[in-house]
């Protein structure tokens, strides 16, 4: 069974601050993909990442894949009150897409 | 492009009724999946359909069921609703099977009583 952690659960910071997300396996994926998900919504797909080491960067996010393709980051530089959600990571591989725990994160103007 | 449209939003049943959700993919989407997202166990996957066919199968009970018609559009059924299924169905949808890019819909809301 394909598992993804992520890390933190809870994240409550203040408006400007930066933060990293985690999300770690011991399985290897093919691609991961982070979505942004708000309350009530569906999950928004952010980005892809493909190749092992592969970085990725749209504005103030910056995502990477880990050398080994078992792990990534999402790191947000001066987050926003836009940037509150739920973030979600998922893993492609063996035909079948696993989705991480989960991080909620509040950013408080 | 249309996105994936799921019908409808927001659904209120009774313990022990059964309901149907509707999901149309994106066109020219073949692979549609299903997610069961609660507070406390996170999104959980429930079945997925490629080419009319269930391809993979979450760890749910038999009451939760699936279809996928010719067009791609996709049908998720559950029988002898209890309170535990209330939640947020979710369904996303691949180009094709090995797609490694899911686009969701906004989600049915069940919510039973």
């Amino acid at each position: 069974t394909q598992l993804l952690e992520q890390s933190p659960q809870f994240l409550s910071i203040q408006e400007g601050e930066n933060l990293t997300v985690y999300c770690n396996s011991s399985s290897v994926f093919s691609s991961l993909q982070w979505y942004r998900q708000e309350p009530g919504e569906g999950p928004v797909l952010l980005v892809t990442v493909v190749t092992g080491g592969e970085v990725k960067k749209l504005k103030r996010l910056t995502f990477q894949f880990g050398d080994a393709r078992k792990d990534s980051s999402l790191h947000i530089t001066a987050a926003q009150p836009g940037d509150t959600g739920l973030y979600l990571c998922a893993g492609s591989g063996y035909q079948k897409v696993t989705f991480g725990t989960g991080t909620k994160l509040q950013v408080i103007p | 492009k249309a996105g994936v449209t799921q019908t409808p939003r927001y659904l209120i049943k009774t313990r022990g009724q059964q309901v149907t959700l509707s999901c149309s993919p994106i066109s020219g989407h073949r692979s549609v999946s299903w997610y069961q997202q609660t507070p406390g166990q996170g999104l959980q996957f429930l079945f997925e359909y490629f080419s009319e066919t269930q391809r993979n199968k979450g760890n749910f009970p038999g009451r939760f069921s699936g279809r996928q018609f010719s067009n791609s559009r996709s049908e998720m059924n559950v029988s002898t609703l209890e309170l535990g299924d209330s939640a947020l169905y979710l369904c996303a949808s691949r180009r094709t099977g090995e797609g490694i890019e899911a686009f969701f819909g906004q989600g049915t809301r069940l919510t039973v009583v």
